[in-house]
């Protein structure tokens, strides 16, 4: 994909807020979905998935919307707190629409939550 | 601790040496994949293995790299010769047939500096 460097897309909320963090997808074959919440020196932890015959799915705290038409997900969180601050990707299973378990990680989102 | 753990959580050599890179992943995890990242991007997957068998491999898998899972359980990842551009965190992740083999768990990472 497009390198944009060192650059992430960041989203500052105060702590109480809701946050919604957007991901374009690029793969109209892609079935299954997935938004991971990476913190500085771990690897990416899974927090909620959704499936393409679905258009929003619920967990603790987090919903993710999924809009087809125009290939955009998005990760809605309640109540931000400062231990949700962290890099956030979206991934989409790979080109072959599920045959084989790749993902395809977007570029990621910093979401920093002020005290 | 029962999640995926990775050795060494870092590395650093010098240009034109070989290195290996460890995983296990979550026991009776069936699949195991691994992914590099690099700073300021989402992972990006390399090389999948269900049980012992390398069933996929990325484009970006060049000849100098290789990874083997010998017995399904732990797997390793060899980079020959390794160049400045395979400065990197490596990812290793693994999944269970019961849910999915898109929701992967990662470990942490080796980190990797070629000097």
């Amino acid at each position: 994909g497009e390198s944009v460097g060192l650059h992430l897309p960041t989203l500052s909320v105060q702590e109480g807020d809701n946050s919604i963090i957007n991901c374009a997808y690029s793969n109209s074959a892609s079935d299954y979905f997935i938004w991971y919440k990476q913190e500085s020196g771990k690897g990416p932890q899974f927090i909620i998935d959704i499936r393409s015959n679905m258009d929003k799915r619920q967990g603790q705290r987090v919903t993710v919307l999924l809009n087809k038409t125009v290939k955009h997900l998005s990760l809605q969180i309640a109540a931000t707190q400062p231990g949700d601050s962290a890099v956030y990707f979206c991934a989409e299973n790979g080109e072959y629409g599920g045959s084989q378990g790749n993902l395809i990680f977007g570029k990621g989102t910093k979401l920093s939550v002020k005290p | 601790d029962t999640g995926v753990s990775q050795n060494p959580r870092h590395k650093i050599t010098k240009r034109g040496q070989n290195v290996t890179f460890r995983c296990d992943p979550i026991s009776e995890h069936n699949r195991l994949y691994w992914y590099r990242q690099t700073l300021g991007q989402g992972p990006e997957f390399l090389t999948y293995f269900q049980n012992e068998a390398q069933l996929e491999k990325s484009r970006l898998l060049s000849d100098r790299f290789s990874a083997e899972r010998p017995k399904g359980s732990f797997s390793t990842l060899e980079i020959q010769r390794t160049e400045q551009g395979d400065s990197a965190m490596y990812l290793c992740a693994s999944s269970s047939p019961g849910q999915g083999m898109y929701e992967q768990y990662f470990g942490p990472g080796t980190r990797l500096t070629v000097t």
